[in-house]
């Protein structure tokens, strides 16, 4: 059973400030989904990276897959970038559906 | 080009009472996912159903739930006599391919039980 880890649990940043979240999981994967959840409930889908890094606009996703560990990064952060972030892992040999998910980084974002 | 959706939004229902989720896959997509987000956990799977067939419910719990998606009409997540642990957001995915694929979500039922 994979057991996906995000740190920190709450982060508050100043406009303007470059924001990193990260995930680690314990076991080999097929591939790593970052989710953005805001208040209000509703969930999009920001990237499904299996190795490397994925850029869309002030958005970074990379992944280290020897070292289990996945980060998020915004550059240029803004307060409408305030939501809870939520990393996921898709087990190897599996579907993209039966993922294993974070309990997600609440991101505050001060003007 | 509608996003998948759901409704209600919010739904109230007291102990003992049937609450009942729907669910429309994006255009063109033919995959079904439902998951529940608990008080403070993460997400977890419940079931993945295609047009008439349930694929996968491993998931769900044993009693009470079950999931339906007919050849028409949207995707039905069925709860009998609902208890408070029912209590929790549901959402609901859809794709166009079971794999390699990034999942779209619908806004998710607010389901409170009294």
């Amino acid at each position: 059973k994979n057991e996906v880890e995000q740190s920190p649990q709450n982060l508050t940043a100043q406009e303007g400030e470059f924001i990193t979240i990260n995930c680690s999981y314990s076991v080999g994967i097929s591939a790593l989904h970052w989710l953005q959840q805001h208040p209000g409930g509703g969930i999009v889908s920001l990237f499904m990276l299996s190795s490397g890094k994925k850029k869309h606009g002030r958005l970074i996703a990379t992944i280290n897959i020897q070292e289990k560990h996945s980060s998020l990064h915004i550059t240029a952060s803004h307060p409408r970038d305030s939501a809870v972030y939520i990393c996921a892992a898709e087990n190897s040999g599996g579907s993209n559906y039966k993922l294993t998910f974070g309990k997600g980084t609440l991101l505050t974002v001060n003007p | 080009n509608a996003g998948v959706m759901q409704n209600p939004r919010h739904l109230v229902r007291r102990r003992g009472q049937e609450a009942r989720l729907r669910c429309s896959p994006m255009k063109g997509h033919s995959h079904v996912y439902w998951y529940r987000q608990l008080p403070e956990e993460g997400l977890k799977f419940m079931v993945y159903l295609q047009k008439e067939n349930i694929i996968d419910e491993s998931g769900m719990p044993k009693e009470r739930f079950s999931a339906e998606f007919p050849k028409e009409g949207p995707s039905i997540l069925r709860i009998q006599q609902v208890v408070r642990g029912d209590s929790a957001a549901y959402f609901c995915a859809s794709s166009k391919h079971p794999t390699n694929e990034k999942l779209f979500f619908g806004s998710g039922t607010q389901l409170s039980v009294l």
